[in-house]
């Protein structure tokens, strides 16, 4: 099982980003995944689920600003971040409950 | 929401001792299936989070038998039998049973 993170990286308050975890090694289609959080040097933060069937929950804190999103022809797992925040900046995680992602660091700054 | 509560260790603890992490929820975790929907990940440092016990004491694929987990619905620990230096890190429980998934805060273990 593999599950590789990218396209974070340094934005401004307000704007947007689009996070991709590309996924290896098992039945992409057939898992429910998982985005978390870390702030720097805080501890582990839930952020979004989407069930094999596409079905998604959000923590509150990211209702209606983030949007978690999956290609299973792709193997590819996705969070459109908008309205980002200072409080945003963290370390992204892609995670299957029992594997997780390197992390991909969103910084949110003017 | 279900709050996830972790005690903390008397750091930095002897290579080889014995140590246990506790952790409570706010709400049972017990489900209708039988099963108690308790996590426990390590975070070594400059890592990302790695499963150690699903279902409270299950442990996880390729996980040393040095760690077991215990409980009741509410209480939690961790046990670890002859701490080593890879066991250095932060271990996190989280509550599996319901949306939004929570962890406690987190306890970090130091080697002496």
């Amino acid at each position: 099982v593999q599950l590789v993170e990218s396209g974070g990286g340094l934005v401004q308050p307000g704007k947007s980003l689009k996070l991709s975890c590309s996924a290896s090694g098992f039945t992409f289609s057939s898992y429910g995944m998982h985005w978390i959080r870390q702030a720097p040097g805080k501890g582990l933060d839930w952020v979004a689920y989407i069930s094999s069937s596409s079905g998604t929950v959000y923590a509150d804190a990211v209702k209606g600003r983030f949007t978690i999103s999956r290609d299973n022809a792709k193997n590819t797992l996705y969070l459109q971040l908008n309205s980002l925040k200072s409080e945003d900046t963290a370390i992204y995680y892609c995670a299957r409950s029992d594997y997780w992602g390197q992390g991909v660091m969103v910084t949110v700054s003017s | 929401d279900i709050v996830m509560t972790q005690g903390a260790l008397p750091n930095p603890v002897p290579s080889g001792e014995s140590v246990s992490i506790t952790c409570r929820s706010s709400k049972s975790l017990l489900y209708s299936d039988g099963k108690t929907y308790l996590n426990w990940y390590l975070q070594r440092p400059g890592q990302s989070p790695q499963l150690l016990i699903y279902w409270m004491s299950t442990r996880a694929s390729g996980v040393s038998d040095r760690f077991s987990g215990s409980g009741s619905g509410t209480d939690f620990t961790l046990k670890i039998s002859g701490v080593e230096a890879e066991d250095v890190g932060v271990y996190y429980c989280q509550q599996g049973l319901e949306f939004p998934r929570t962890f406690g805060a987190g306890t970090k273990l130091e080697l002496k």
